[in-house]
């Protein structure tokens, strides 16, 4: 089975602009998060979906929204872009929702650069 | 509040030696810990994870021991091979599957 799988692989914009950043489950899986990795740091959670609803949400601006699809799939977007906002985003997916032990599977992430 | 730390940052090991990375966590309600290896231009790749009703739980070559008194998570590698070089990452489950991420500690293996 085909891993979780995140598109596009890099990515440059400037600040200002927009940025749209996908990601496809691992089959089966129902719940799918998104990550902020800067460089040198560990991941910092965004968001968690699952069936198609917000369930978690990090401590990151407005600017940054998300959504799931009837399929799992999911997108992250990013408002008026800051320099800042230069990182790798990291999708992960698990079945689904629950308490604990969950485990969550990364796919290879996007690399945004903002310039 | 909610972090995850680890002691070392970087932890260079002779193949073949044992390694240990150690991790400490502050939210004494965490009860699922998992650890991560990251290698360069990669997403993290789930290495084993833990319970908080265990204190030890083995894998292969890799062992994870929690001690919930001190709040203290490590990993242990036996037998350490140059493919284990990578970022090791610590984390913790909170609310339905947020995960807390400590820092990392780059794991060097010196053939």
């Amino acid at each position: 089975d085909a891993g979780v799988t995140q598109s596009p692989t890099h990515l440059i914009k400037t600040r200002g602009q927009h940025v749209t950043l996908r990601c496809s489950p691992i089959s089966g899986h129902k719940s799918v998060s998104w990550y902020q990795q800067v460089l040198g740091q560990g991941p910092q959670f965004i968001f968690q979906y699952y069936e198609k609803e917000e369930r978690g949400r990090g401590n990151f601006p407005d600017r940054f929204s998300a959504r799931q699809f009837p399929n799992y799939s999911s997108e992250l977007n990013v408002n008026a872009l800051l320099l800042g906002d230069s990182a790798l985003y990291l999708c992960a997916s698990s079945r689904g929702l629950a308490t604990y032990q969950e485990t969550q599977y990364f796919g290879p992430g996007t690399r945004l650069l903002v310039l | 509040g909610e972090s995850v730390g680890l002691h070392l940052p970087t932890l260079s090991v002779q193949e073949g030696d044992n390694s240990i990375i150690n991790c400490a966590y502050s939210n004494s309600a965490s009860d699922y810990f998992i650890w991560y290896k990251q290698e360069s231009g990669k997403g993290p790749q789930f290495i084993i994870d833990i319970r908080s009703n265990m204190d030890k739980r083995q894998g292969q070559r890799v062992t994870v021991l929690l001690n919930k008194t001190v709040k203290h998570l490590s990993l242990q590698i036996a037998a350490t091979q140059p493919g284990d070089s990578a970022v090791y990452f610590c984390a913790e489950n909170l609310y339905g599957n947020k995960l807390v991420f400590g820092a990392g500690t780059i794991l060097r293996v010196k053939s």
